[in-house]
C-alpha cells in the first residue's frame, strides 16, 4: 500500500489569491494524479502528474490555472491560481499502488473554500 | 453520455437487507474495474476489484459483463457500517474514471 499525506488539509482563501497543495507519498510510485471533488459530486480527474515533465491535463483544466509540479517519484504539488468561489472544492492527491493491482490510494484531501 | 454511470440512489435499506448497485461504462477499451467506498468527509478507498469471472469477498459480490459493459455490486446482510457512498471506477487506457457514486444508508 501507499500512504499519502496532503497539506494543507483545509484552507479558506480570498478571491484572486493562489494556494499550493503538497502531496507526499511514503514510497516511490510511477503514477500520481490530482482529482477534484465538488460538494455532493464524484471525483473529476484534473491531471496526471508526470515526474520530470509537464503534467497531462484533462479537458477543462489548464496549466495556467492548475500548475502542477512533480520533481521526484514521491512528491507533487498542485497550485490553484487566481482563485474564485467556483474553485471551492476538495482536492485529492492519488497514486497508483506499486503492486500492479490497479488500486489507487488517496490522500485525505485538501478542503478549499474561496470567499 | 458519461463514461461511467451509476444508479443515482440514494438507497435506504434496513439492516440485514440485500442491496445491489449497477454501473455501466461507455468505453469498450476499458481495462479494469473497481468498486471504491467513500465515507462522509473521507477519501475513497478500494473496496474490491471486479474480475470477469465475478468475485466475492465476504458479504460483497462483484460482477462484470464485458459484452453489456456493465458492473454490479451486491451487498448481503447489510450492516450499519456499510453506510457510505459506493463509487464505480473504470480504468480506461490508464486513466481511472469515477462514477458519480451511489449513496447507501443502512438503518436499524
Amino acid at each position: 500500500s501507499a500512504v499519502i499525506s496532503q497539506k494543507p488539509s483545509r484552507d479558506i482563501c480570498q478571491r484572486g489569491t493562489s494556494l499550493t497543495i503538497q502531496c507526499q507519498v511514503d514510497s516511490q510510485v510511477t503514477m500520481m494524479f490530482w482529482y477534484r471533488q465538488q460538494p455532493g459530486q464524484s471525483l473529476t480527474l484534473i491531471a496526471t502528474a508526470n515526474q520530470g515533465s509537464e503534467a497531462t491535463y484533462e479537458s477543462g483544466f489548464v496549466i495556467d490555472k492548475f500548475p502542477i509540479s512533480r520533481p521526484n517519484l514521491t512528491f507533487s504539488t498542485l497550485t490553484v491560481s487566481n482563485m474564485s468561489p467556483e474553485d471551492s472544492s476538495i482536492y485529492l492527491c492519488s497514486a497508483l499502488g506499486t503492486l500492479n493491482t490497479g488500486e489507487l490510494f488517496f490522500g485525505e484531501g485538501s478542503r478549499l473554500t474561496v470567499l | 453520455r458519461k463514461e461511467v454511470e451509476q444508479d443515482p440512489g440514494p438507497f435506504n435499506v434496513p439492516e440485514g437487507a440485500t442491496v445491489a448497485f449497477n454501473c455501466t461504462y461507455s468505453n469498450s477499451a476499458s481495462q479494469s474495474f473497481f468498486w471504491y467506498r467513500q465515507d462522509c468527509r473521507k477519501e475513497p478507498k478500494l473496496l474490491m476489484s471486479v474480475y470477469s469471472s465475478g468475485n466475492e469477498d465476504g458479504r460483497f459480490t462483484a460482477q462484470l459483463n464485458r459484452a453489456s459493459q456493465y458492473i454490479s455490486l451486491l451487498i448481503r446482510d447489510s450492516k450499519l457500517s456499510d453506510s457510505a457512498t459506493y463509487l464505480c471506477v473504470v480504468n480506461i487506457l490508464g486513466d481511472m474514471r469515477f462514477g458519480a457514486g451511489t449513496r447507501l444508508t443502512v438503518k436499524p
